[in-house]
């Protein structure tokens, strides 16, 4: 069956990087995208970016242009993200979602990630 | 790229029908088929309900319908169960790439 597995939950400081992992199973890694999006605590959901694991090609949100880097590892089925500049506003549970190619839909989510950023 | 505007709250007793809007603009939800809907209970991860405007996908409840008219789309939940009791979002891709989402509307069942 398809599972998104992701990493734990990982506690930053101000200014830091952090670098969250969605480990893929159950089909063909590099036929599908990989969206994330992320929750605030008591906000709505937020969405990230997306990698195209087919050509390497990712979009940004416009919000987090020139912080986050999204790739992935074939040899492992893994997608990461990466976000730099940590601030107390990045502090969100952060979800993958897989997006089979060009149906514009989110059809199978990750169990989150929480990332806290405190000084 | 502000989000797409939900109400905050919707209420029913079980057994009724409830619909909520999901309003954006003409370079999203009016300009593309591609509205998508999701229940989220929190501390779980999200579940597709409809994508494509009014598309079920396998297992989801006939109960969910969705539809779209101009630049808002909507959700209608009928037969109002206890289960239903969660948070949803709507998605729409938008012109340029990328997508935004709702700012969430939770049901609650009386």
């Amino acid at each position: 069956q398809v599972q998104l597995v992701q990493s734990g939950a990982e506690v930053k400081k101000p200014g830091a990087s952090v670098r969250v992992s969605c480990m893929t199973s159950g089909y063909t890694f590099t036929s599908y995208y990989i969206h994330w999006v992320r929750q605030a605590p008591g906000q709505g959901l937020e969405w990230v970016g997306i990698i195209n694991h087919r050509i390497h090609d990712t979009i940004y949100a416009q919000n987090f242009q020139g912080r986050v880097t999204m790739n992935r590892d074939t040899s492992t089925n893994t997608v990461y993200m990466e976000l730099s500049s940590l601030t107390s506003e990045d502090t969100a549970v952060y979800f993958c979602a897989r997006e089979s190619p060009e149906t514009f839909y989110f059809d199978y989510w990750g169990q989150g990630t929480l990332v806290t950023v405190s000084s | 790229q502000s989000a797409l505007t939900q109400p905050a709250s919707v209420s029913g007793s079980p057994g009724q029908s409830i619909t909520f809007s999901c309003t954006g603009t003409s370079s999203d939800v009016g300009g593309f088929n591609y509205v998508s809907w999701y229940q989220h209970y929190p501390g779980k991860a999200p579940k597709l309900m409809i994508y494509g405007v009014n598309n079920r996908p396998s297992g989801v409840s006939s109960r969910f319908s969705g539809s779209k008219s101009g630049n808002t789309a909507s959700l209608t939940i009928s037969g109002l169960q206890a289960e239903d009791e969660a948070d949803y979002y709507c998605s729409s891709y938008k012109d340029g790439g990328g997508y935004v989402l709702g700012t969430a509307t939770r049901v609650t069942v009386l």
